[in-house]
């Protein structure tokens, strides 16, 4: 079975400040897909990032990064310098790679607030 | 607007009432999917479509679930006799074949609240 955790439920900052979003995933597949979704208050999932389990090559797009570990299966989020506008639910999830992304199981997310 | 579309946005039935629920996906995707999100939980896969095709079910669609999608278009969730723990948000999304796995466009959700 899948699983995603984020122990983080909620997380506070100021404006301008990193933060970073952990998830956790546990999975018997050797070959999976990770994601990073993001829920802004009006509801819609908004894609943010696929990783592939064969690539382990962090990225960085703008003021965001992700940290891929698979040694401890981690796949981390961090936004630099955040905005009020990054305000929102983040939703790190998992998939098998056979099914090439069509079911995907969630973690229970991670709400982000950003104060002015 | 081009994106996906649900509706209702926001449904109150009673216990033991049947309701529906309509998605029209983006018009050239021919993938499209049903998930369920409750309050404070991330969202829980349903099923999916290919096409008219229905390719994957989960264990939580009960006999009281049926999701269709005769013409490939739109689909329609149908829970019958609804249930207090049916309460949720229904939400919809859609993809193409082809294109990179897992970024699914998503509707902004029919939210259900059962009394």
């Amino acid at each position: 079975a899948q699983k995603v955790t984020q122990a983080q439920t909620e997380i506070s900052v100021v404006e301008k400040e990193d933060v970073t979003l952990d998830c956790v995933y546990e999975t018997r597949d050797t070959t999976y897909y990770l994601f990073w979704y993001k829920q802004p208050p009006s509801g819609e999932l908004v894609f943010l990032i696929r990783r592939n389990s064969f690539d382990e090559q962090n990225e960085i797009s703008g003021r965001y990064s992700w940290n891929f570990q698979k040694s401890t299966s981690s796949f981390n989020f961090t936004i630099t310098a955040s905005q009020v506008v990054d305000s929102a639910v983040y939703f790190c999830a998992l998939s098998e790679f056979n099914n090439a992304g069509n079911m995907l199981t969630f973690g229970g997310g991670t709400r982000l607030m950003v104060k002015p | 607007d081009t994106g996906v579309s649900q509706n209702p946005r926001h449904k109150i039935t009673k216990r033991g009432q049947n309701v529906t629920f309509r998605c029209d996906p983006i018009s050239e995707h021919n993938r499209l999917y049903w998930y369920r999100q409750t309050l404070g939980q991330g969202p829980e896969f349903l099923t999916y479509f290919q096409n008219e095709a229905q390719l994957e079910k989960s264990r939580l669609l009960s006999d009281r679930f049926s999701a269709e999608r005769p013409k490939g278009s739109f689909s329609t969730l149908e829970i019958q006799r609804t249930e207090q723990g049916d309460s949720a948000m229904y939400l919809c999304a859609s993809s193409l074949t082809g294109t990179l796995p897992g970024e699914l466009f998503f509707g902004e959700g029919s939210r259900l609240t059962v009394l």
